[in-house]
């Protein structure tokens, strides 16, 4: 079937460690986009990429990281510098081309720092 | 990037028409408007997207007036399985699209 799949869906973690969220996806889109969830908040956008190889920083970068090696995966890796990383992270793909089109979301992982 | 403002929640009843508007007063020329719906702890969910006047297709309609300033979803009969949340979203794709999410509108529909 195609479609965004993101791993894990439930992960914990301890203050300090860096902890890396897997995006795969089948769709064969361009754009690929993390974002992030508070409880009763939308969603802000932490990096997201246009094509291999490059992405951007979005609105809440600092203490993130991202790579784009392969069309099919942009995995985000939350470092400890990230001061309160307890969220729903939420992974989309669009085509990125053209003047319309949707975003597609996967599952969601949600991190929870003990 | 057009700011959007919505409506933090709205209630309703079964069987009833329910209609959400957004104001986007900064709207550019190259600007399309696209609604999505979020269920807990899911993705969203693709709902409509318009340019202008009316679009209509399984799920929704999306009205948007002439001056483009502010557009209304319109859910027909909703039922329980809609209480949901749902973001407008104002952008335009070409080259890439940096999408922005507001805090959306908190629909609950009651029995």
């Amino acid at each position: 079937d195609g479609g965004i799949t993101q791993s894990p869906k439930y992960l914990f973690r301890k203050e300090g460690q860096n902890v890396t969220l897997s995006c795969e996806q089948n769709l064969n889109h361009d754009a690929m986009y993390w974002y992030r969830q508070d409880p009763g908040q939308g969603l802000r956008l932490i990096y997201y990429s246009q094509i291999v190889n490059d992405f951007q920083k979005g609105d809440i970068a600092e203490g993130y990281s991202v790579s784009r090696e392969k069309k099919e995966s942009f995995p985000l890796t939350v470092t400890s510098a990230q001061k309160n990383p307890t969220a729903f992270y939420l992974c989309a793909t669009t085509t990125g081309q053209g003047r319309t089109g949707e975003l597609f979301f996967g599952e969601g992982s949600r991190l929870t720092v003990l | 990037l057009a700011k959007t403002t919505q409506p933090i929640s709205m209630d309703s009843y079964e069987g009833q028409e329910v209609n959400i508007t957004c104001s986007h007063n900064n709207i550019a020329t190259n600007d399309y408007i696209t609604w999505y719906q979020q269920f807990p702890s899911q993705g969203p969910r693709f709902i409509i997207q318009g340019y202008k006047t009316k679009v209509t297709n399984e799920v929704a309609s999306l009205f948007i007036p002439a001056d483009r300033k502010s557009s209304t979803l319109s859910l027909p009969r909703v039922s329980l399985s809609d209480t949901a949340v749902y973001y407008c979203l104002v952008g335009d794709w070409a080259g890439g699209f940096k999408t922005i999410f507001g805090a959306g509108t908190r629909l609950f529909v009651k029995a």
